[in-house]
């Protein structure tokens, strides 16, 4: 059973491009969140999804930001008009059930120059 | 406001030791606990849980303990070993809520030979 697995791995981006962070679950997880870890921080989580439902974005940037889970392929991490304090690595977790442990993917380098 | 802390950012023990690394949170609505550790550039591994029913939960080398009325969790790991040296972050989550995970800011664990 493969792990959890986002691309890229690493993600350059000027100011003002758009950034998209792909996560693929693991098999017959139904569960994701996004994460993010700031320079010397621990992570703080953004957005939880389940297919084709946004059911907790309390902790996104109201603006700029955007995720989606569709019923077919990957969730997706949108992030418009980047600037340089969106440079973090960002991280995604999935989970059979709640509450229940979330297993995380290595994880997006994005770097906003 | 920081929910989850871990006070200790770095912790160093002789192998073979016993490393006990701690954490506290301030939100009784937290009823689920897990501890994760991290190697550079990687993403998160999970190591143990444990729900607010229970007061330890054992895993091979790796043991959790809750305190709930003094608001604290430790993980012990006996015997430590080289590859045991990481970054560990403990995280909460209330199971009213969307699961999202709370996590303190880690502890760097170093095992000397």
């Amino acid at each position: 059973n493969a792990g959890v697995m986002q691309n890229p791995r690493h993600l350059v981006r000027r100011r003002g491009q758009e950034a998209r962070l792909r996560c693929s679950p693991m098999k017959g997880h139904s569960h994701v969140y996004w994460y993010r870890q700031l320079p010397e921080e621990g992570l703080k989580f953004m957005v939880y999804l389940q297919k084709e439902n946004i059911i907790d974005e309390s902790g996104m940037p109201k603006e700029r930001f955007s995720a989606e889970f569709p019923k077919e392929g990957p969730s997706i991490l949108r992030i418009q008009q980047v600037v340089r304090g969106d440079s973090a690595a960002y991280f995604c977790a999935s989970s059979p059930r709640t509450p229940g442990e979330q297993y995380f993917g290595p994880g997006t380098r994005l770097t906003v120059t | 406001d920081q929910q989850v802390k871990q006070n200790s950012p770095s912790l160093s023990v002789q192998e073979g030791r016993i490393s006990i690394l701690n954490c506290d949170y301030t939100n009784s609505m937290f009823d689920y606990f897990l501890w994760y550790k991290k190697y550079p550039a990687e993403g998160p591994t999970f190591l143990i849980s444990i729900s607010s029913i229970k007061d330890k939960n054992e895993d091979g080398r790796f043991t959790v303990f809750l305190n709930k009325s003094a608001k604290h969790l430790s993980l012990h790991i006996v015997p430590s070993q080289p590859g045991d040296s990481a970054v560990y972050f403990c995280a909460a989550s209330a199971t009213g809520g969307a699961q999202k995970l709370v996590f303190g800011q880690g502890t760097r664990l170093t095992i000397n030979p």
